[in-house]
C-alpha cells in the first residue's frame, strides 16, 4: 500500500524560528512535491523536485527551501518562519501523473 | 494567474441525486485531469483521471467528462451519499513538458450530501 508520512499533523511555532517539515515515501517514487493548502486558495506548489538533490522552484517558493539528499526523503524548511506562513502543508509523491498524499501538517505561527 | 478554476466553493444536493463539479482550466498543454478528494485535516485522495486522448472516464459512480475545445471537465457522482461530503479538487498537469508529474490545482469546491 502507497505511504507518504509527515513527521507532524500539528506544530505550533514562533516567528522567526527556523522549522523543518519532514515527508518521507515508501515507494521509491522520483517525483516529491510541497503544496499549501489556505481556504478560497486551493492547493499551492511551493517547490517540488524530480530526482536526489535536484529541485524546482514552484509557484510560491518565497520564504521557503527544500531539501532532497535520499529519494525516498524531502524537506521544506521555513528560513524564518513567519504568521502568514501559518497553513496546511501537503507533500505528495509520484511516478507520472497521479500523486499520493500524506497526511497534511497543520502549521500554526504565533 | 489561475490556469485550474473550479468557481463554486460550495454545491450542496439530497442524497440519492447527481453532483456535479465542475472544473475550467486555460493552458491548451494540459494533456492529463484528475480529480481529488479531501477530508478535513487528511492529505487528498486520488478519485479518477482522465486523459485529453479521452472524452469520459467511468469508476462506479463517479465519471469525469471533458470537454476539450471549451477547457472544461466535470465530475458527476450518481447517486449521491452523505460520505461524499467532503472538499474536491480539481488538477491538471502537462505531461509532455515532463516536468516529473506537475500538477497545477484549483481552487475547490466544498460537496455537502444531505440525507
Amino acid at each position: 500500500d502507497v505511504k507518504v508520512t509527515q513527521s507532524s499533523r500539528y506544530l505550533v511555532k514562533r516567528t522567526g524560528e527556523k522549522v523543518f517539515l519532514e515527508c518521507v515515501q515508501d515507494m521509491d517514487h522520483e517525483n516529491m512535491f510541497w503544496y499549501r493548502q489556505d481556504p478560497g486558495l486551493g492547493l499551492r506548489l511551493i517547490y517540488f523536485s524530480y530526482d536526489v538533490k535536484m529541485k524546482e522552484k514552484g509557484d510560491i517558493p518565497e520564504g521557503y527551501s527544500v531539501s532532497r539528499e535520499k529519494k525516498e526523503r524531502f524537506s521544506l524548511i521555513l528560513e524564518s518562519a513567519s504568521t502568514n506562513q501559518t497553513s496546511m502543508y501537503l507533500c505528495a509523491s509520484s511516478l507520472r501523473s497521479e500523486a499520493f498524499f500524506g497526511q497534511g501538517t497543520r502549521l500554526t505561527v504565533v | 494567474d489561475q490556469q485550474v478554476k473550479q468557481n463554486s466553493p460550495s454545491l450542496s444536493v439530497q442524497e440519492g441525486r447527481i453532483s456535479i463539479l465542475n472544473c475550467d482550466y486555460t493552458n491548451s498543454m494540459f494533456d492529463y485531469f484528475l480529480w481529488y478528494k479531501k477530508y478535513p485535516a487528511e492529505g487528498p485522495t486520488f478519485l479518477i483521471s482522465i486523459s485529453s486522448i479521452k472524452d469520459k472516464n467511468e469508476d462506479g459512480r463517479f465519471t469525469v467528462f471533458l470537454n476539450k475545445s471549451a477547457k472544461h471537465l466535470s465530475l458527476h457522482i450518481v447517486p449521491s451519499q452523505p460520505g461524499d461530503s467532503a472538499v474536491y479538487f480539481c488538477a491538471a498537469s502537462a505531461r509532455i513538458y515532463n516536468q516529473g508529474g506537475k500538477l497545477i490545482f484549483g481552487q475547490g469546491t466544498e460537496l455537502s450530501v444531505k440525507p
